[in-house]
């Protein structure tokens, strides 16, 4: 069975520092990744995807993530962030014909 | 603009009450989730749809859940008898299919407490 590893529950980061959230995924065939992020009291909200193609996949809210195939990992970033990027963020797997397995969650905390 | 409509938002009942929570999925999407949110357990599948089909309900306690789409446009997510280790803010999202892969759109949720 596939599974989602997000390594980090919690990152604490200075405004306009840039910022990276980790995700790693376990499976040996061709998977879709997804990021997604939910804001509180809110449902989940589509950032980026990877479906084929380029590697580096740019997602709005100025996040992209790079799908790296030997280490099976889909880590998102921001070269710089704001408060209002303050939330928790989803990493998401999911095979042909298979449904969404979401990883824990990694809470993004912005400080001033 | 579409979006996934979640009824009711909110929702207290108590223990041995059903509960039914709805979802109006986007026009046009023929897959349905429902996920359940605990602080503890996540983000859970609970069930799965695709053409109003039952894929995969094995993350749904059978004996008190049940999960149904009478139509399209409708999905629904009952609990009877309630418990109140059933609170939790519970997700449905839909989705289209694009070559295998699915994305889902989520709606905001139903928070359920049971007291």
């Amino acid at each position: 069975a596939q599974s989602v590893t997000q390594l980090d529950s919690q990152v604490p980061v200075f405004e306009e520092a840039p910022v990276e959230l980790r995700c790693n995924y376990s499976s040996s065939v061709s998977v879709y990744l997804f990021w997604y992020v939910q804001y509180p009291n809110q449902g989940l909200q589509l950032l980026l995807k990877y479906l084929s193609g380029s590697t580096l996949v740019k997602g709005i809210n100025g996040f992209e993530a790079e799908f790296n195939k030997s280490q099976t990992s889909f880590h998102l970033r921001k070269p710089s962030v704001h408060i209002s990027d303050t939330a928790e963020y989803f990493c998401a797997v999911i095979r042909a014909g298979n449904m969404l397995t979401f990883g824990g969650g990694t809470r993004l905390m912005v400080k001033p | 603009d579409a979006r996934v409509t979640q009824t009711p938002r909110h929702k207290v009942t108590e223990m041995g009450q059903e509960v039914t929570m709805r979802c109006q999925p986007i026009l046009g999407h023929n897959t349905v989730f429902w996920y359940r949110q605990t602080m503890m357990q996540g983000l859970e599948l609970l069930a799965y749809f695709r053409n109003r089909a039952p894929l995969d309900d094995s993350g749904m306690p059978k004996d008190r859940f049940s999960a149904e789409m009478p139509d399209a446009t409708l999905a629904t997510l009952k609990i009877q008898p309630s418990e109140p280790r059933d609170s939790a803010v519970y997700f449905c999202a839909s989705g289209p299919e694009t070559g295998g892969a699915s994305e889902a759109f989520f709606g905001q949720g139903t928070r359920l407490t049971v007291v």
